[in-house]
């Protein structure tokens, strides 16, 4: 059962451009969204998380933005390199459990 | 150490072998999980140790999946009589405190032939 619904499958920009990804849930036991990056041969890297009671949250060129009433959060990349491309994941946590979306494939063309 | 350690990095089992899959979380995170990466998916959660306790192992897919963490430090995962369906990435993650923080091994690549 996927709790956690993530889109676009998979997303191609050019360098400098702001890919969005999107990413909504049904349970609202869940407390904490991460987004992890993951590139190919290693394990997901945490990015930025966010809690529920923010409605927007920036490191570096990575913002979440969070909207509890819809249920939905989203990652925004400002000015993307060609370092960024890789598959992204949200997440969402409740209790001990980490429920992961399907994933993002990302590429950012020079 | 400075990272979640997982051996080996590639196994290849024949049908009906056990394999058995190791994790060496980050030195004094309590907390330990498995999750299986199916090609092209998100990871999917197997199963939590907090310590050496096994607290939810709600997510292992059928009764030849085990997994033990039995001095609160190092975990295995353990398959027994492999099938096909199981050929997946096993990613280990430690965490300091529950439900935050997690860190990623870089996964044991398991194929099934």
């Amino acid at each position: 059962q996927q709790q956690v619904k993530q889109s676009p499958q998979s997303l191609i920009v050019q360098k400098g451009g702001i890919p969005i990804i999107n990413c909504a849930y049904e349970n609202t036991a869940f407390d904490y969204f991460p987004w992890y990056q993951q590139f190919p041969g290693k394990g997901p890297a945490l990015l930025i998380a966010i809690r529920p009671d923010v409605s927007e949250k920036k490191e570096g060129r990575f913002t979440i933005s969070f909207n509890k009433s819809a249920k939905q959060f989203s990652l925004h990349i400002m000015d993307s390199q060609p370092g960024d491309s890789a598959t992204y994941f949200c997440a969402a946590t409740s209790g001990s459990r980490l429920t992961f979306g399907e994933g993002t494939q990302l590429t950012v063309n020079p | 150490g400075a990272g979640v350690s997982q051996s080996p990095r590639y196994k290849v089992a024949k049908r009906g072998q056990d394999v058995a899959l190791r994790c060496d979380p980050i030195s004094g995170h309590v907390s330990l999980f498995w999750y299986q990466q199916a090609l092209g998916q998100g990871p999917e959660f197997l199963t939590y140790f907090q310590n050496e306790a096994q607290l939810d192992k709600s997510g292992l897919p059928s009764d030849r999946f085990f997994a033990e963490r039995p001095e609160g430090s190092v975990s295995t995962l353990k398959i027994q009589r492999t099938q096909q369906e199981d050929s997946a990435v096993y990613l280990c993650a430690s965490s300091a405190t529950v439900g935050y923080g997690y860190t990623f091994g870089s996964g044991t690549r398991l194929t099934v032939v």
